[in-house]
């Protein structure tokens, strides 16, 4: 069990440049997220997705596209990178909130940096 | 507008002692929490969760209390030990809403 893959791990590109960041997750969970994460501000949601086919806007969307196609794959995709989306950007998965137990499982980061 | 805050951006303790990470939410329709660890260059696990039907919860060094009057938890550590610095998020869902909200972390450093 790999659970929660992100590719690649670092990446420098020039602003306007386009990238897509890959995410994977093999415990066939339903939500996946993507989050980003700066010094002194914490985890913010960027996109998420409910289940295969279905994306929404989470507190900072602006600048980013996601596409959920498959279950286990949820893809993240800057089309003109600014230097603000310097930061790293984790992606994470969970079941559907049933009984006491929900919790996410994050994948391991890609550190991103735009000059 | 934070619904869940993290006042304290750092604490440092002895090793042996306890730590207190504390957490206060806004939002009264949140009702259930959520602790995160996270080590530097990884991304963050699940350490301990709670449910609001409940004020406390433990396993085994860490044990998580909620008092829903306040809006208020609070995460303890006893005994502390070096290896559990890293810095801790608590998250909280609710209202209808699976999707948790996260507050900014507390740097955690255990002195040897």
């Amino acid at each position: 069990n790999a659970g929660v893959t992100q590719t690649p791990k670092f990446r420098v590109l020039k602003t306007g440049q386009s990238m897509t960041l890959l995410c994977a997750q093999d415990m066939n969970h339903e939500y996946m997220y993507w989050y980003r994460q700066d010094p002194g501000m914490g985890l913010r949601l960027i996109h998420y997705s409910v289940g295969e086919g279905t994306t929404a806007k989470g507190e900072v969307p602006d600048g980013y596209n996601v596409s959920r196609l498959k279950k286990q794959n949820f893809l993240l995709g800057l089309e003109s990178a600014a230097p603000s989306q310097t930061s790293v950007y984790f992606c994470a998965s969970s079941q559907l909130r049933t009984g006491a137990s929900y919790e996410q499982y994050f994948g391991p980061g890609t550190r991103l940096t735009v000059t | 507008d934070q619904q869940v805050k993290q006042n304290s951006p750092s604490l440092s303790v002895q090793e042996g002692r306890i730590s207190i990470l504390n957490c206060d939410y806004t939002n009264s329709m949140f009702d259930y929490f959520l602790w995160y660890k996270k080590y530097p260059a990884e991304g963050p696990t699940f350490l301990i969760s709670i449910s609001s039907i409940k004020d406390k919860n433990e396993d085994g060094r860490f044990t998580v209390f909620l008092n829903k009057s306040a809006k208020h938890l609070s995460l303890h550590i006893v005994p502390s030990q070096p290896g559990d610095s890293a810095v801790y998020f608590c998250a909280a869902s609710g209202g209808g809403s699976y999707i948790p909200t996260f507050g900014r972390g507390t740097s955690l450093i255990v002195h040897p």
